[in-house]
Order: structure tokens, then sequence, then C-alpha cells
């Protein structure tokens, strides 16, 4: 059973700053990887999706990677902004479902 | 592109009602739609996935006759709460996926259900 974790599970930073959200799954048979921003009671925006046959994907001030074989992705953002304040969200499908199973989260304030 | 709409964003009932929430997508035809359960601080776990004129197909532990899945058309699926309790109160999303092969999911604006 796919089980995908996300530490740190929350993150406090100045304005400015470069960070890594990780996410971890136990399983490395994956067909995509997924990025989410989701703000308080409001829904998922997706960020960026990598496939299985990718390394990294980039958008902007964010760059993710994903390494299949360790079973992990990192969420990279540059020059960090109070706009990003959000809960980050990994997700993972695999090859013979179209579900996603989502990780525990990373509660990111930015602080001026 | 990639729209994917809820309604209603809100809703407040009484013990014992039957509510139900749309999941649209605006601007393309949804192969398969998926409803997601969140409770507050914790991450979204999936309900269900219903392919359009066909039966929904329930996670385990999920009560089908509770949540009713309806997925008429390729841009409606409605989840309905039947006989709605406190304990059901959570926020509810819904996501549309349009080309299975490259599957990826698109995700409505979610729904807070508040049962008194």
């Amino acid at each position: 059973k796919q089980e995908v974790t996300q530490i740190p599970a929350a993150l406090s930073v100045p304005e400015g700053e470069n960070l890594v959200l990780n996410c971890s799954f136990t399983d490395s048979a994956i067909y995509n990887l997924q990025w989410f921003r989701q703000d308080p009671g409001k829904g998922l925006t997706s960020l960026l999706l990598i496939q299985s046959s990718q390394r990294e994907q980039t958008s902007g001030r964010l760059n993710a990677s994903l390494d299949k074989s360790s079973g992990r992705s990192t969420l990279y953002i540059a020059a960090s902004q109070p706009g990003d304040s959000a809960t980050y969200l990994c997700a993972v499908s695999s090859y013979n479902t179209d579900k996603l199973i989502f990780g525990t989260g990373t509660r990111l304030q930015v602080f001026p | 592109g990639a729209v994917v709409s809820q309604h209603p964003s809100r809703v407040i009932c009484k013990s014992g009602t039957s509510v139900k929430i749309e999941c649209r997508s605006l601007d393309f035809q949804a192969t398969t739609m998926f409803w997601y359960r969140q409770f507050p601080k914790q991450s979204l776990m999936l309900m269900a996935t219903s392919n359009e004129g066909s039966k929904a197909t329930y996670e385990q532990g999920v009560e089908k006759d509770k949540f009713l899945i309806n997925h008429a058309s390729l841009t409606l699926s409605t989840l309905t709460v039947t006989s709605a309790h406190p304990e059901d109160s959570s926020f509810y999303i819904c996501s549309a996926s349009r080309d299975p092969s490259y599957n990826e999911q698109f995700f409505g604006p979610g729904t807070r259900l508040t049962v008194l």
C-alpha cells in the first residue's frame, strides 16, 4: 500500500529565504507525482506535475525534482514571499490506477 | 483551461437531512471524476471514483448508501450526503481528469458542509 509522507509538517521562515519541502513515498512504481498548493478553506491549485520518466519540472520560482528509485521528491521555492504562505501537498499516482495518494502536507508561513 | 467548479461552496443543514453537492468541469469533458474528504488540518482522503454512465467505485470504509454519487454526464458529477449527521461535517473536494493516459486531476474549490 502506497504511503506518502511530507517533511517538515510546518515551516515558518522570513521573506526572501530559499526553501526545500520534502515528499517521500514507499512504492517507487509511480506514474506521476504532483505538487499542489492549498490556501485555508480553499481547493487545490496544481503547481507542478512530474511524470515518472522525468527528473524535474520548473515553473517560475518553483522547482520540483523526482528521484523515483529512492522514493523522494523535493519542492524548491526560491526567494520566498508572504504570498507563498499556504499548505503544500504532494500526491502520487500509480500505473494500474488513476487514484492520487496524498501526503500529509507542509504548512508554510513566510513572514515579512 | 481545465476549470472545475463546485456548488454550493458552503452549506449548513440540520441533522437527518440530505445534501447534494455538484461538481462540474467547465471547459473540458471529464472521463473520470473523484470525490475527496478533508478533515481540519488533515490531508485529502479519496472517497470514490466515478466514470460517466457507470456506478462509482468506493474506497474501503466509505458507505455507498450514505454517500450517493451520480455521474450523469461528462461534465457533471453529484455527491449526495444522505441523512447527514454532525460527524459528516467536513470539507468535500471533487476533481476531474480529462485524459486518463496523462493522469492529471484538476480540483474544484471545495464545499464546506456543516451539519448541526
